[in-house]
């Protein structure tokens, strides 16, 4: 299984772009980025998941170089609801293999 | 109907208790998970079902068994726990279309657990 590394916290601002960067060294060729979003006592929240390159939806935009060896969640001007715990997670949910949460990275954001 | 629910939103129970906790997904999906999670945590996979049959068990203690009746009910049997298995348990489903790589989970809101 491939292990992530994250920042454990970050901290911004209401309005600021944030970039949540995640090192997956070991990633295979198989496996995906996926990104949840988790708030106080409730159930993670899937954002994103990728391949290569660059990836976008209406919540946030992944950006993946081409060695894929790291990630970045890049989330556009954020609210003070986007306070939460982000996960980066590598692997392919198969039902055999299943992904791994690592430890994710806490957002502030402030005012 | 787009949600996954989990009942009962929150148990206390004695280490001597047998009790159940409940998942419920309308989807059509065909994985259903357990997770368990410890405050400040993150969550640590326990069990997973694929088309009912179950595909995962991470050398999970035997005081939880899980049960899939049907693919849209997932049952966690919890008996003789131990304080320690207080947690919040959360379930989770995935659509599992052929080989399509998804990874999209939908969670439920979990169980708050406490084992006294």
């Amino acid at each position: 299984l491939a292990k992530t590394t994250q920042p454990i916290s970050m901290d911004s601002y209401e309005g600021q772009e944030v970039n949540i960067t995640c090192s997956h060294n070991n990633i295979a060729t198989n496996d995906y980025i996926t990104w949840y979003q988790q708030f106080p006592s409730q159930g993670p929240r899937f954002i994103i998941q990728g391949y290569k390159t660059k990836v976008t939806n209406e919540v946030a935009s992944l950006f993946i170089p081409a060695d894929r060896k790291s990630s970045t969640l890049s989330l556009p001007r954020v609210s003070l609801s986007d306070t939460a715990v982000y996960y980066c997670l590598v692997g392919m949910d198969t039902g055999r293999r299943a992904l791994t949460f690592g430890s994710g990275t806490r957002l502030q954001v402030q005012p | 109907d787009t949600e996954v629910t989990q009942t009962p939103k929150h148990l206390v129970m004695g280490m001597t208790n047998k009790k159940s906790l409940k998942c419920e997904q309308h989807m059509g999906h065909r994985a259903m998970y357990w997770y368990k999670q410890k405050a400040k945590k993150p969550p640590e996979l326990m069990f997973v079902y694929s088309y009912e049959k179950l595909s995962i068990n991470e050398s999970v203690p035997s005081r939880f068994s899980p049960e899939c009746p049907n693919s849209s009910l997932l049952n966690l049997h919890l008996h003789a726990l131990q304080p320690e298995d207080s947690a919040l348990y959360l379930c989770a489903s995935n659509l599992k279309r052929g080989t399509e790589a998804n990874n999209e989970q939908f969670f439920g809101p979990g169980t708050r657990l406490t084992v006294l």
